[in-house]
């Protein structure tokens, strides 16, 4: 059972491109969720997703961030205009339905030049 | 408004030493108590988790200590090994999906 992949594992961007960042859950997860961790910094939480459903996204800045996680293909976490503040590791993690763990992807690492 | 706290930031043991990292929770709607194991440049990695109806849980050289009136919970490293340098979290979880982590504890064990 293959666990979460997340790509690109690193990414660079520009300043005011678009980042889009995929997570393919564990087999039999539905559920997803997204954080972000600066150098040397706990995981921040940012949106947790069902199939076709955002459930919180308490976490996520009000603009130029969105997720999605469609019927069928990987979640998408996409960063509008990007600045340089936005660089950082972004993690996705998945669980089952009705999990008490997360099981985390590898992360991929947005550079913002 | 930190659900799950943690301590201490950084924690520095002597190999052979005993490594203890705390967290505190408020919420009495936590059902799961997870802790997670990351090393730099890598996700977070699940290490072991107990349930609050239990006070100890131990798998090799880990043992989670469990104290729900007191609302705590610790990790305890028997025998610290250089490879067990990394960061800790302690996280929670409630019936509605969510997960809660603390701010992590950097851990380095000396030789």
């Amino acid at each position: 059972n293959a666990g979460v992949m997340q790509n690109p594992r690193h990414l660079v961007r520009r300043r005011g491109q678009e980042a889009r960042l995929r997570c393919s859950p564990m087999k039999g997860h539905s559920h997803v969720y997204w954080y972000r961790q600066l150098p040397e910094e706990g995981l921040k939480f940012m949106v947790y997703l069902q199939k076709e459903n955002i459930i919180d996204e308490s976490g996520m800045p009000k603009e130029r961030f969105s997720a999605e996680f469609p019927k069928e293909g990987p979640s998408i976490l996409r960063i509008q205009q990007v600045v340089r503040g936005d660089s950082a590791a972004y993690f996705c993690a998945s669980s089952p339905p009705g999990g008490r763990e997360q099981y985390f992807g590898p992360g991929t690492r947005l550079t913002v030049t | 408004q930190q659900q799950v706290k943690q301590s201490p930031q950084s924690l520095i043991v002597q190999k052979g030493g005993i490594s203890i990292i705390n967290c505190a929770y408020e919420n009495t709607a936590f059902d799961y108590f997870p802790w997670y194991q990351q090393f730099p440049g890598k996700g977070p990695a699940l290490l072991i988790a107990i349930r609050p109806d239990v006070s100890e849980k131990k798998e090799g050289r880990f043992t989670i200590s469990f104290n729900k009136s007191a609302k705590q919970f610790s990790l305890h490293i028997m025998d610290s090994q250089p490879g067990d340098s990394a960061t800790y979290f302690c996280a929670a979880w409630r019936i509605s999906n969510q997960f809660y982590f603390g701010t992590g504890t950097s851990l380095t064990v000396i030789p």
